[in-house]
Order: C-alpha cells, then structure tokens, then sequence
C-alpha cells in the first residue's frame, strides 16, 4: 500500500514569484508520481508525471517537479506564477504493479492561491 | 485532447432515493474507469475499479450494494447511489483509461450530489 503526504494545505504566493509545492510519499515497492491540478467544480488535469528515467520531469503550464527516491519526494516547482495558476493540485502515487490499470493515491491536496 | 464527460455536473435528490450518475469516454475505448468520491477540501478517495462487462472492484469500506456500478460498453460507466442519505452528499469523479494511448488516465468534470 501507498500513501502520500502533501504538508501544505494552503499556499499563497504572489503573482511572478516562484512556488513549490510540496509531496512526500510512502511505498514499499517502486511507483509512478503524479501531479493533478484542479480548478473550481472541475475534475482532475495531468500536469506531469514520473515514469522512469530524468528525475527533472517538465510538464504543462511551465510546471516542473523532481523525484528524488531518498527522500521519497515529488515536489511541484513554478519559477514564476500567474493568477491562472490559482487552484487545487493534488499529488498522487500509482504502484508499478498497477501501472496499465492505474490505481492512483491521492494526497490531501495543496490549494494555491496567487495574490496579485 | 481525450473528454471524459459526467452527467449530471450538479444534482439533488431527496433522502431515500436513488439517483445514477454517467461517466462517458467521448472520443476513445475505456478499458476501465474509476470512480472516486472527494468530500470538501479534501482529497480523492477510491470507491471503486469497473471493468467493461465484469463485476466493478470495490474499495475497502465502500458498500457495493449502496453504490452500484454498471460498466456497460467500452465508454459508459454509471454510478447509482441507491436509498440517498444526507450523508452521501459528495463530489463524485470518475477517470477512464485510454486503451489506445498506454492506458492514460482522464478525468471527468465531477457531479456533485446533494441529498436533502
């Protein structure tokens, strides 16, 4: 079994400042990392995920996140935010056991708001 | 890009009834969908796996006879959230993998169900 950990309920930053956003999980058998975002009353977008390969994994909206496998992170980074960047992201684990027939994890989610 | 479509987005119904929610792959084969459920300012929770024509998988803890799940073709899940109570009011969301594209996960929009 899995389970994610996303420290920061909240996160305020403001517009054209840099974020990061931070995931921890926890798993005994090597995973798939995800990042979701999603807007009010709206369902899930893929921002970007690891597989394998490049711990650097570049997504949509000029999103970036790092899977370092000591620390058991997948922090989400922005270098510069936009109001548009204000909604719900959510971090989320799939075992490989799973991966073709995804069974994702979800953290609690992190709610960032850019303050203009 | 792939849609996945959730019909109602919003709906009530009174304590005691049923009430069937859809989730349609629009424009791609779903070899599976997923139904979660997502309580305010909190996270996804699994409810349950569905596979066209088989038995949906459920969750630890969620009741297969209060929520039935019918995968009836390769782009139609459905949800029935049967004798509703108060305490059933939830965002519902589903996501289907895309068999033609690795298994992708989309998500739908989510429908919210208020039971009064």
């Amino acid at each position: 079994a899995q389970s994610v950990t996303q420290l920061d309920s909240q996160v305020p930053v403001f517009e054209e400042a840099p974020v990061e956003l931070r995931c921890n999980y926890s798993s005994s058998v090597s995973v798939y990392l995800f990042w979701y975002v999603q807007y009010p009353n709206q369902g899930l977008q893929l921002l970007l995920k690891y597989l394998s390969g490049s711990t650097l994994v570049k997504g949509i909206n000029g999103f970036e996140a790092e899977f370092n496998k000591s620390q058991t992170s997948f922090h989400l980074r922005k270098p510069s935010v936009h109001i548009s960047d204000t909604a719900e992201y959510f971090c989320a684990v799939s075992d490989h056991t799973n991966f073709g027939n995804e069974k994702l994890t979800f953290g609690t989610g992190t709610r960032l708001t850019i303050i203009p | 890009g792939a849609v996945v479509s959730q019909h109602p987005s919003r709906v009530i119904c009174k304590s005691g009834t049923s009430v069937k929610i859809e989730c349609r792959s629009l424009d791609f084969q779903a070899t599976t969908m997923f139904w979660y459920r997502q309580f305010p300012k909190q996270s996804l929770m699994l409810m349950a796996t569905s596979n066209e024509g088989s038995k949906a998988t459920y969750e630890q803890g969620v009741e297969k006879d209060k929520f039935l799940i019918n995968h009836a073709s390769l782009t139609l899940s459905t949800l029935t959230v049967t004798s509703a109570h108060p305490e059933d009011s939830s965002f519902y969301i589903c996501s289907a993998a895309h068999r033609d594209a690795g298994n992708t996960i989309y998500f739908g929009e989510g429908s919210w169900l208020t039971v009064v």
